[in-house]
């Protein structure tokens, strides 16, 4: 009864460090996102993957890269990491209808600090 | 483009109380909307969510919201408020494909 997993919980990096975010999900989903959460802002669209062998930008991509790995894993990397990017990260996936009634189904989150 | 407004950051109520918590939304058609709750250090967890048919939707703890198509709203109530209630809440509107928007969330504190 996993759902979402998100892995690290937490991390801290020095400001040009690379890093990976992983998520995994066991529900069959067909789309998996990328979301950051910062304070009185709510949540932006990173990047999302509609089906397992495509990714598409969001709001806010810019310092970030994705790899769909397969149905399950969809990964968010970090290229040179910038105080900017302090923010909590979550993971999330849906079904995947066209119609978009679908929920969305959230991981824990990932809290990132960029010193 | 779809855009989700939530009137107040922080409400409080006090325990028993009514809990009333707003969201408008625009949208150029028929939506999907949706409330998620976030307690501390957690993910968003779905309450309930409006697709089609009755406009009064009832969540998980109690918890409804009535979709409005005349006023575009989609405000949350539950009628009496309980301290496991405080956390951040958050409505999505959807119309289709990938295209979900959160509003800025809207704390919830709860006071004995």
């Amino acid at each position: 009864n996993a759902g979402v997993t998100q892995t690290p919980k937490f991390q801290v990096l020095k400001t040009g460090q690379s890093m990976t975010l992983q998520c995994a999900q066991d529900m069959n989903h067909n789309s998996m996102y990328w979301y950051r959460q910062d304070p009185g802002m709510g949540l932006r669209l990173i990047y999302y993957s509609a089906s397992e062998g495509t990714t598409d930008k969001g709001e806010v991509p810019n310092g970030y890269n994705v790899s769909r790995l397969n149905k399950r894993e969809f990964s968010l990397r970090l290229e040179s990491a910038a105080p900017s990017q302090t923010s909590v990260y979550f993971c999330a996936s849906r079904s995947g209808s066209v119609l978009g009634n679908q929920p969305q189904h959230f991981g824990d989150g990932t809290r990132l600090s960029i010193l | 483009a779809q855009s989700v407004t939530q009137l107040g950051s922080h409400v409080s109520v006090s325990e028993g109380a009514l809990v009333l918590l707003r969201c408008n939304y625009s949208s150029s058609v028929p939506p999907y909307l949706f409330w998620y709750v976030q307690y501390p250090n957690q993910g968003l967890q779905l309450l309930l969510k409006y697709t089609t048919g009755a406009t009064l939707v009832k969540g998980i703890n109690g918890f409804e919201a009535e979709f409005k198509k005349s006023e575009t709203s989609f405000h949350l109530t539950k009628p009496s408020a309980h301290m496991s209630d405080a956390a951040e809440y958050f409505c999505a509107v959807s119309v289709g494909g990938q295209n979900f928007v959160f509003g800025p969330g809207t704390r919830l504190s709860v006071l004995p």
